[in-house]
């Protein structure tokens, strides 16, 4: 059974911290990695993908993979209370791309002004 | 660039009844997803597509749950019939190449 394991949270940071959201997957054959973001009540929406080793910088986003460790996070820096909304990591099954995408259960994160 | 789009956005049904939710792909996105969004979880994967032929159904209750992609672009996912268990978001979202997906706005479905 793959699993993709989150801390649910919720976790609060204060306005301009950075935040360090983490995912641990099962499924060492993993190649891609997706970070999304969830409004409540909203869809998700992807805002980072990584398929190395090391770090992958967007704006105020930074995603970590270390597929040694089966460890992916991401960091948001100077967060911003537009900032508070469920983080969900994704892991494909296999190969590159988003085949069979399997998803954490998300971390909630408030941004506290 | 539009989005994904779906419909209905809400939709309320009694247990035992049918329901169907339909999705139209960002315009070029060969690969087309359901999946379904319970309260409080991350989505799983229903079925997806690659142009019009099933690339994964695994994790679909293939007594209860139907999809279809007529000529490649538009989705249907139907529910018949619908079980308590079944409330959910049901989100279609598409892709192409190695990135996405990207996810539409997504059905609310209620079954009481």
């Amino acid at each position: 059974q793959k699993e993709v394991e989150q801390n649910s949270g919720p976790l609060s940071v204060p306005e301009g911290a950075i935040a360090s959201l983490n995912c641990t997957y099962s499924d060492r054959g993993s190649q891609s990695f997706f970070w999304y973001r969830q409004y409540s009540g909203k869809s998700p929406e992807l805002i980072m993908f990584i398929y190395s080793n090391g770090d992958k910088e967007d704006g105020r986003f930074t995603a970590q993979l270390n597929k040694a460790s089966q460890y992916v996070s991401l960091l948001i820096r100077d967060s911003q209370p537009s900032d508070s909304a469920t983080y969900l990591c994704a892991v494909n099954e296999g190969g590159t791309g988003a085949n069979n995408l399997f998803f954490g259960t998300g971390t909630r994160l408030t941004v506290i002004p | 660039e539009a989005g994904v789009a779906q419909s209905p956005r809400y939709k309320i049904i009694e247990k035992r009844q049918s329901v169907a939710f339909w999705c139209n792909p960002i315009s070029g996105h060969a690969t087309l997803y359901w999946y379904q969004q319970i309260l409080g979880q991350g989505p799983k994967l229903l079925i997806q597509f690659q142009n019009n032929g099933v690339v994964d159904d695994s994790q679909l209750p293939k007594d209860r749950f139907s999809a279809e992609r007529l000529k490649g672009v538009d989705s249907t996912l139907k529910i018949q019939p619908a079980k308590l268990e079944d409330s959910a978001v049901y989100l279609c979202a598409s892709s192409l190449g190695i990135l996405g997906p990207f996810f539409g706005q997504g059905t609310r479905l209620t079954v009481v």
